[in-house]
């Protein structure tokens, strides 16, 4: 399967620890976005790559989040201090350039901060 | 601001109904509009993208419209299947930004 692959699929966390996600987007794709979702809500964006230059940042992403994308393929997503709030499925897409940059999905991260 | 809304937030058919799912957005100078699909505790799944300069894409028996003036979108789906529940999104891409947003979701159950 070739898709957009995350990792781990699901943590489980104390407040107050760290955790990293990782993304790998489909291998053709040089744009790579984070979302994060909470229950019964559609996503909501946090970040944005293009190979490996970060365009985007949502005012949504506190100074406890981070992401990189070091050789534009793989991606990670750090959450520092978590807070209970943080508790979400954390979405990754890839696209390749336009026209269409239509974005496929990876299956989601569902972090639960304890 | 652009702002996705999707009546309803749930609805339950009877299996082999044709329905219509809607997705309104107040800004109508989008880029592109996405239907997608959501399994409970899964990813999304792409079903069909339309163009700005598109009216309508079809995907076996899945039909979406777009009226960018009006700022509507329909997703048909027809014949329906109780495979066919599950939570549909749709978002929209705007010009100027690479980001979707989208609206909250109608889950759709099918009943056998």
């Amino acid at each position: 399967d070739t898709g957009v692959s995350q990792d781990p699929r699901h943590k489980i966390t104390k407040r107050g620890q760290n955790v990293t996600f990782r993304c790998d987007p489909i291998s053709e794709h040089n744009r790579l976005y984070w979302y994060r979702q909470t229950l019964g809500q559609g996503p909501e964006f946090l970040t944005y790559f293009q190979n490996e230059a970060q365009l985007e940042k949502s005012r949504l992403l506190s100074d406890r989040f981070s992401a990189e994308r070091p050789k534009g393929s793989f991606s990670t997503l750090e959450i520092q201090r978590t807070e209970q709030g943080d508790s979400a499925m954390y979405l990754c897409a890839s696209a390749a350039a336009a026209p269409d940059n239509e974005q496929f999905f990876g299956p989601g991260t569902r972090l639960t901060v304890l | 601001k652009q702002e996705v809304t999707q009546i309803p937030a749930a609805l339950s058919v009877p299996e082999g109904e044709n329905l219509v799912l809607n997705c309104s957005f107040t800004d109508s100078a989008i880029y592109n509009l996405q239907w997608f699909r959501q399994d409970p505790g899964k990813g999304l799944t792409s079903l069909l993208l339309i163009q700005s300069s598109q009216r309508e894409q079809t995907s076996g028996r899945l039909n979406a419209s777009l009226d960018k003036s009006s700022g509507r979108s329909t997703l048909y789906i027809a014949a329906s299947q109780p495979g066919d529940s599950a939570t549909y999104l749709c978002a929209v891409r705007m010009d100027s930004n690479y980001q979707l947003i989208w609206g909250a979701g109608t889950k759709l159950i099918i009943k056998p």
